[in-house]
């Protein structure tokens, strides 16, 4: 596709079920972002892939949050046992690892999937 | 730590004002500033990105500029219209092997008819 694209768009979760969000890549891209962005605050960063590699998961905020990119394109973040505290805009991006003329490691991001848990 | 800062958090000015959206950073060590542009329930829409090396960027009636030194960039926009109505996030990159974008809080703009 043309972007990047993510779902579910929106998904409602009660306290303590596990979820999953899927982002697929603009076609090309090897590395790829997770970030969470809260109600009224900036994204902050999860986790980032350079193909199937995870090269920085630092920003995962527990042990509940797993993320994967298996074969180098689609990636999941999976969220067990969902917390309130868990609900957020989930925004995946990606980029290009090499420099490319007028889009040097400039990141495309998707639309973004709503978790609520209630 | 790397600490990205927008001032103010909501701006609301009369259509066809000019007006600049304030974004500091912390550590001056970037490799490159990108302003994104977030509409209610969408996703970021990149604007522009100014590299360490440049002072600015221009983009239509927008306009970038960057003082890494001082750990400082401006976001001028000429002849405000409605439609320019969104949240402005700038976000750094801090050096070439860290993948990772450190993003403000945004400023909410409000453009009234």
């Amino acid at each position: 596709g043309a972007g990047v694209s993510q779902s579910p768009r929106y998904k409602v979760a009660k306290r303590g079920q596990d979820v999953a969000l899927r982002c697929d890549p603009i076609s090309g891209h090897v590395s790829l972002f997770w970030y969470q962005q809260a109600l009224g605050q900036g994204p902050e960063f999860l986790t980032y892939f350079q193909n199937e590699a995870q090269l920085d998961k630092s920003g995962l905020p527990s042990d509940r949050f797993f993320a994967e990119r298996p074969e180098g394109s689609v990636s999941t973040l999976k969220i067990q046992r969902t917390q309130q505290e868990d609900s957020a805009v989930y925004l995946c991006a990606s980029s290009l690892a090499v420099k490319a003329q007028g889009n040097t490691y400039e990141q495309y991001f998707g639309p973004g999937t709503r978790l609520t848990v209630t | 730590k790397q600490e990205v800062t927008q001032i103010p958090a909501a701006l609301s000015v009369p259509e066809g004002e000019n007006l600049v959206l304030n974004c500091s950073f912390t550590d001056s060590a970037i490799y490159n500033l990108q302003w994104f542009r977030q509409d209610p329930g969408k996703g970021l829409t990149s604007l522009l990105l100014i590299q360490s090396s440049q002072r600015e960027q221009t983009s239509g009636r927008l306009n970038a500029s960057l003082d890494k030194s001082s750990g400082r960039s401006t976001l001028y926009i000429a002849a405000s219209q409605p439609g320019d109505s969104a949240t402005y996030l700038c976000a750094v990159r801090r050096i070439q092997g860290a993948q990772k974008l450190v993003f403000g809080q945004g400023t909410r703009l409000t453009i009234n008819p």
